[in-house]
């Protein structure tokens, strides 16, 4: 089946520092990919859409100059939280669609102190 | 109202017990249909599949979809304490590609008391 590899898987990191998280597909190309952010005990948002070779689409209230997404090839695709802060703490999942559906990765907790 | 409403729970059942998770949805353009289970601190797991009207059925797990009254169902037949978890629907109009964003119910907690 299909496997997206997603790194790291907890990270804490200081207030107005970036940080960047990985999203892999390893078996299966994956030409869009889904950046999530889910809070305790709620469900998930989708954040944006990551498109190989092109800009991501953003949901509403989803800042773009915060979260940047980069999806350079089939199989990557990254977010980086610049600038974080304590009000950006919270577990990042992404998701790929393949020949199986929809594959997620474990999921990034992100704590920003 | 929300796209996809899913019963808030928490749920507890003891174990054997058979469990009815449900979510009901407005958006007629949903045709593809998925429940996920997620632990603590994971990422969703798949657990169904399914295209438009009609019921699924693997191993222990069946899954229902009535499109006429925009409700889907997933049944566990002889839970274990090991399905301990939190279950969402998820739901998309079409699979694949840029414009197939998954629309997720709540989630509801699940809890099989040994």
């Amino acid at each position: 089946g299909a496997v997206v590899s997603q790194h790291p898987s907890r990270v804490i990191c200081k207030s107005g520092t970036s940080v960047k998280i990985e999203c892999r597909s390893l078996d299966f190309q994956a030409t869009t990919m889904f950046w999530y952010r889910q809070f305790p005990k709620q469900s998930l948002m989708l954040m944006a859409t990551s498109n190989e070779g092109s800009k991501a689409t953003y949901e509403q209230g989803v800042e773009k100059d915060k979260f940047l997404i980069n999806h350079a090839s089939l199989t990557l695709s990254t977010l980086t939280v610049t600038s974080a802060h304590p009000e950006d703490s919270s577990f990042y999942i992404c998701s790929a669609t393949g020949l199986y559906g929809y594959t997620f990765g474990s999921g990034t907790r992100l704590t920003v102190v | 109202q929300k796209e996809v409403e899913q019963d808030p729970g928490p749920l507890s059942v003891p174990e054997g017990a058979i469990v009815s998770l449900n979510c009901t949805y407005s958006n007629s353009a949903f045709q593809y249909f998925m429940w996920y289970r997620q632990y603590s601190r994971k990422g969703p797991e798949l657990l169904m599949y399914t295209y438009s009207s009609g019921n699924k059925e693997d191993g222990r797990f069946t899954a229902q979809v009535d499109k006429s009254s925009k409700y889907i169902s997933l049944f566990i037949r002889d839970s274990q304490p090991s399905d301990s978890a939190t279950y969402l629907c998820a739901m998309s109009p079409i699979s694949g590609g840029a414009n197939s964003k998954l629309t997720f119910g709540k989630g509801i907690t699940l809890s099989v008391r040994p």
